[in-house]
């Protein structure tokens, strides 16, 4: 069964430097989104994105965040200086339509800021 | 802004039915979804209702009412597997996922 996968399943980094958050959707979709969950928290919606470029965003993603498709396949998150408080899980999700389709959920990529 | 609301924890016997119930309050209204998530995973896709009614997918169940603004998710002959937290998530109408905190749902043997 087609499945949302993402890289890297952790990564560390120290407060102010940039990461990139990897993610290849199922292949037949066409809308794809980025979520994070704090800790303990509720899953959040960060951003989605269609025919390479943003649809709706909220408040959480400012000016450090910013999305890519790069290739046919990658949909990236970078942050481009990570903060303490951008620790957190991020998924990525994708689905074929935006109105009756439902959102496929990759495993996630916990982001730890030092 | 959105407002969805589930209860925070509910414990069942195995074998038992468990009915998890959400309210919400959203600017437009695309559907509800059902998400199951086990402690450090994703969420996998449960179940999706647009319409008033009930659907039934094998041991789950959701339930919606429109005009109510609430939906509740029924889980039969519960099994130790389902230990997990059960997310409620409403598309508004510029087609955004809104999660509430999610229910842990712990069965016990």
């Amino acid at each position: 069964e087609p499945e949302v996968t993402q890289t890297p399943s952790h990564q560390v980094t120290q407060m102010g430097q940039e990461v990139i958050l990897r993610c290849v959707p199922i292949s037949n979709h066409l809308y794809f989104y980025w979520y994070r969950q704090i800790l303990g928290q509720k899953v959040e919606f960060l951003v989605s994105f269609y025919n390479n470029e943003i649809s709706e965003k909220s408040e959480i993603f400012d000016d450090q965040f910013s999305v890519e498709r790069p290739d046919g396949s990658n949909f990236t998150l970078k942050i481009r200086s990570t903060k303490l408080e951008d620790s957190a899980m991020y998924f990525c999700a994708s689905s074929f339509e935006r109105s009756t389709d439902t959102q496929y959920f990759g495993p996630g990529t916990r982001l730890t800021v030092l | 802004g959105q407002n969805i609301d589930q209860p925070t924890e509910m414990t069942a016997t195995e074998g038992a039915i468990v009915q998890i119930n959400c309210t919400y309050q959203t600017s437009g209204f695309n559907g509800l979804f059902w998400y199951q998530q086990h402690a450090g995973e994703a969420p996998t896709f449960l179940s999706y209702n647009v319409l008033d009614g009930l659907e039934e997918k094998g041991r789950f169940s959701s339930f919606l009412s429109r005009s109510k603004g609430y939906s509740y998710l029924l889980l039969k002959e519960l099994q130790m597997k389902d230990s997990a937290s059960y997310l409620c998530a409403v598309r508004d109408r510029d087609y955004k996922l809104s999660f509430g905190a999610g229910t842990t749902v712990t069965v016990r043997a």
